[in-house]
């Protein structure tokens, strides 16, 4: 499976900053995705990263929120925006294989916010 | 769209017993049937997996059963062992490109030797 990682691993940051995280993949991946996990938690998809176009969104998710650009076949960002102490979470990027749409997921990066 | 719900949310089982997960879908249209494996701080792993062409799949100690007709699948780890202790979550989707995963909440399993 592909290798991903994630930057930063985590971070703390003060509310009405915004943070972008990045998720870097080693090989090609056509489809990316961004979850969120608060503490405790399932996972909550937070949109879809599409190669040459806008980001689809979930409900309950906005672009002005969440802003997400995905450059090339390899790499994505998440921006958090404007953040409260609810953005506090764990966000993830996965990646689809290509053969047989099996995701797979980055490490995570766990933001505070105070 | 698709709800996933899984039972139980606390599983607690002695070395060597066997540990099922269940897990229902709502919508009759998903057809591949992930398991995640989460330990603690660290990133979810995909254990196994099921399609809908198939009712059981098996990998040593852990087997994936699906009932499509009850909209049902199950997770079952025999033999179980205290590294098996982890947060297991189930997920749905249509198993085409581009599809996300919609996650059950979890099932926290712990092994005591």
């Amino acid at each position: 499976s592909a290798v991903i990682s994630q930057k930063p691993s985590r971070d703390i940051c003060q509310r009405g900053t915004s943070l972008t995280i990045q998720c870097q993949v080693d090989s090609q991946v056509t489809m990316m995705f961004w979850y969120r996990q608060q503490p405790g938690q399932s996972l909550t998809l937070i949109a879809t990263a599409n190669q040459g176009s806008e980001a689809t969104y979930e409900s309950g998710f906005v672009i002005d929120k969440f802003p997400i650009s995905r450059p090339n076949l390899t790499f994505s960002t998440l921006t958090v925006s404007n953040m409260s102490p609810e953005d506090s979470s764990i966000y993830l990027c996965s990646v689809e294989s290509k053969q047989d749409y099996e995701q797979y997921f980055g490490p995570g990066t766990r933001l505070t916010v105070t | 769209g698709e709800n996933v719900e899984q039972h139980p949310s606390t599983l607690s089982v002695q070395e060597g017993d066997s540990a099922v997960i269940k897990c229902t879908y709502s919508d009759s249209a998903s057809n591949y049937f992930p398991w995640y494996k989460q330990e603690l701080g660290k990133r979810p792993q995909l254990i196994i997996d099921i399609r809908s062409n198939v009712g059981e799949k098996k990998d040593q100690r852990i087997a994936v059963t699906l009932n499509k007709t009850a909209k049902h699948f199950s997770l079952h780890i025999t033999e179980t062992q205290p590294e098996d202790s982890a947060v297991y979550f189930c997920a749905a989707s249509t198993d085409q490109a581009g599809t996300a995963l919609i996650f059950g909440k979890g099932t926290t399993l712990s092994v005591s030797s």
